[in-house]
């Protein structure tokens, strides 16, 4: 199956620091990825969608300037938490999207996460 | 905007026996994709199953199935014959089959299930 893998798988940070998190598709090119953030204990929220080539889009209420994601690759996507603070400290998780020929739709496949700790 | 609601905080079930997760979503769209995803203590999320959402006939993958009801906008999870390694949260999700397929996935809140030994 498709392998999506992320680094680094943990981090910590000073508060005022930038924190950049890749995501690789290891067996298959992703024209799009997605980054979701998961706080403990809840339901992942969508933060953006990053297309090969082109800028990201990103969900209302999170912030372009502060969350940089850069997919300069069809097999890489990178997030950029730049001046870290406290509040910033989650988990965040990449899928990638795989076009399933066989079927209408598409597949997404998930990274095994990144747990970011801003101190 | 879409919505999906899972009611169930937590689910307890003893080991070899079915369990039902309860999923309900809200859309004006006709046509999207839904899906039950797995996250266990290692918290990689995992594809369990997913229904296309033109499609009448329930989805199933060996041991889990949905009853897929469109008009009540209501997409169960049956696991059978339960095992310890599925105890994980449980989340359902919604994605639209527009967009050219580039758009995210919605997902509820997700069902701790506990598996009784």
């Amino acid at each position: 199956g498709a392998v999506v893998s992320q680094h680094p798988s943990w981090v910590i940070c000073k508060s005022g620091t930038s924190v950049k998190i890749e995501c690789r598709s290891l067996d298959f090119q992703a024209t799009t990825m997605f980054w979701y953030r998961q706080f403990p204990k809840q339901s992942l929220m969508l933060m953006a969608t990053s297309n090969e080539g082109s800028k990201a889009t990103y969900e209302q209420g999170v912030e372009k300037d502060k969350f940089l994601i850069n997919h300069a690759s069809l097999t890489l996507s990178t997030l950029t938490v730049t001046s870290a603070h406290p509040e910033d400290s989650s988990f965040y998780i990449c899928s990638a999207r795989e076009l399933d020929r066989a079927h209408r739709g598409d597949t997404q496949y998930f990274g095994p996460g990144t747990r970011l700790t801003v101190l | 905007a879409q919505t999906v609601t899972q009611s169930q905080p937590e689910m307890s079930v003893q080991e070899a026996e079915t369990v039902t997760l309860s999923c309900t979503y809200d859309t004006s769209e006709s046509d999207y994709y839904l899906f039950w995803y797995k996250q266990p203590p290692s918290r990689q999320m995992i594809l369990v199953i997913r229904q296309e959402a033109y499609k009448q006939q329930n989805a199933t993958e060996n041991r889990f199935s949905v009853n897929f009801q469109k008009a009540a906008k209501s997409f169960s999870l049956k696991i059978s014959d339960s095992q310890l390694g599925d105890a994980a949260m449980y989340f359902c999700a919604y994605r639209s089959a527009g967009g050219g397929g580039a758009d995210g996935l919605t997902f509820g809140k997700g069902t701790h299930l506990i598996i009784q030994p």
